[in-house]
């Protein structure tokens, strides 16, 4: 029973452009989602998180939007950099409850 | 600025053998967590701790045991090693939740084979 899902394993993007990765729940119950980002051989470490009282949220060039109709948010990454290659992992939770239900994750490639 | 620390980085144990995977952090977080994950798949809690003397179970927690005797280390047990638990283990801790959660912080993980 995959409550987070993430669809694709992996996402090739030019350098510069827009990176976006999607994420599906089915847990209606789940109201606080986070983004990791994890490097080879490291530990994961967050990136960004939305709360369902709201349907966007932005820091810098990281934007996760959220849509509670389809159960359904995506992270955007724009510009993309070389340096955002990556796993990137969706995580889902509820308020006042700190434990993550994780996604299989997306590995995103930055060509130059 | 240590963080999450988490040893060993690897590990081969025969089946059956016992061992402990160790972390300790010094952020002096109140909440800590035991995560596996299997190649392909997302992270799964395996036990996680509130505060020192106080552990639960997690969404995969058979074969494991926990203890919490202080703030910053919560060691993971195995008792009895099996091949399904080749997988690596990610330690991670965090504030309480207030007004919204807290994010975790990771270690760098425990990568453990058991043959």
């Amino acid at each position: 029973d995959q409550q987070v899902k993430q669809n694709s394993p992996s996402l090739s993007v030019q350098e510069g452009r827009i990176s976006i990765l999607n994420c599906d729940y089915t847990n209606s119950m789940f109201d606080y989602f986070l983004w990791y980002k994890k490097y080879p051989a490291e530990g994961p470490t967050f990136l960004i998180s939305i709360s369902s009282i709201k349907d966007k949220n932005e820091d810098g060039r990281f934007t996760v939007f959220l849509n509670k109709s389809a159960k359904h948010l995506s992270l955007h990454i724009v510009p993309s950099q070389p340096g955002d290659s990556a796993v990137y992992f969706c995580a889902a939770s509820i308020q006042g409850a700190q434990k993550l239900v994780f996604g299989q994750g997306t590995r995103l490639t930055i060509n130059p | 600025n240590a963080g999450v620390t988490q040893t060993p980085k690897f590990r081969i144990l025969k089946i059956g053998q016992s061992m402990t995977l160790q972390c300790t952090q010094d952020m002096n977080h109140n909440y800590m967590y035991w995560y596996r994950q299997d190649p392909g798949m997302g992270l799964k809690l395996i036990y996680y701790s509130v505060g020192a003397g106080i552990t639960d179970k997690g969404e995969v927690p058979n074969g494991y045991n926990v203890s919490r005797s202080t703030t910053e280390d919560f060691p993971l047990r195995l008792e009895l090693a099996a091949p399904s638990q080749t997988s690596v283990y990610f330690c991670a801790s965090s504030y309480p939740p207030g007004v919204s959660n807290q994010p975790q912080h990771f270690g760098d993980g425990t990568r453990l084979s058991i043959l």
